[in-house]
């Protein structure tokens, strides 16, 4: 089984829509959880922390279920800029601060 | 702004060839880390480096090996280049152990090994 997992989409949505992903991890001492986004042919860049108590910023709200062990991610009002592969990213705590990766949903808007 | 470098974008290097990845950051941060992202496996720790000449194995440490002699500069190396090491590259830095989870990538270096 995968640390972490994804639905790879892509999910097609029209503008305005709000999408949700969900993503679940595998173990259950994890601490820490983030979505990054990651433009086509770009880098990776952190776009929210996950905590407990969730987390809203703007349009995007991020959701942990530690009982079920997944996170979500929820865009309201989608915009064209939205269109991106969005990755679930978890800290195992073996220790350090090294990130498990998700595959990454991918999220494409149309007009 | 944190400012993540990589040495090149493309890179096309022949099987054997010796491969140097290079990586600088210019925030002091002590934390360097590089990755392979393949389609369909995401990205994969290679190795990591919370100090000047210190390094960490990752997920797939096998037929690399890395440098850092200076706490900005992080360097990969194929020692002997294979096919199946052709991929995307990405290097990427934070700034210490209270920071969890906010790594700041590098453009990335697509290498192609023929």
């Amino acid at each position: 089984r995968k640390e972490v997992e994804q639905d790879p989409g892509p999910f097609n949505v029209p503008e305005g829509a709000t999408v949700a992903f969900n993503c679940t991890y595998s173990n259950s001492a994890s601490q820490s959880f983030f979505w990054y986004r990651q433009d086509c042919r770009k880098e990776p860049k952190l776009l929210m922390s996950v905590y407990s108590s969730g987390n809203e910023d703007g349009r995007f709200t991020a959701q942990l279920n530690r009982a079920s062990q997944y996170i979500s991610l929820l865009i309201r009002d989608s915009k064209l800029s939205d269109s991106a592969t969005y990755l679930c990213v978890v800290n195992p705590n073996t220790g350090f601060q090294k990130l498990v990766f998700g595959t990454g949903t991918r999220l494409l808007v149309s007009p | 702004d944190v400012k993540v470098t990589q040495s090149s974008r493309y890179l096309v290097k022949r099987t054997g060839e010796k491969v140097f990845l290079e990586c600088v950051q210019d925030m002091d941060h002590e934390n360097m880390f590089w990755y392979r992202q393949d389609p369909g496996l995401g990205l994969r720790l290679i190795y990591f480096s919370y100090d000047v000449k210190m390094k960490e194995k990752g997920d797939i440490p096998e037929g690399y090996s890395v440098s850092r002699e200076k706490k900005e500069r992080f360097s990969l190396i194929l020692e002997s280049a294979s096919t199946n090491q052709t991929s995307m590259y990405l290097c990427a830095s934070s700034p210490g152990h209270r920071d969890v989870g906010e790594q700041y990538f590098g453009p990335g270096t697509r290498l192609t090994v023929t």
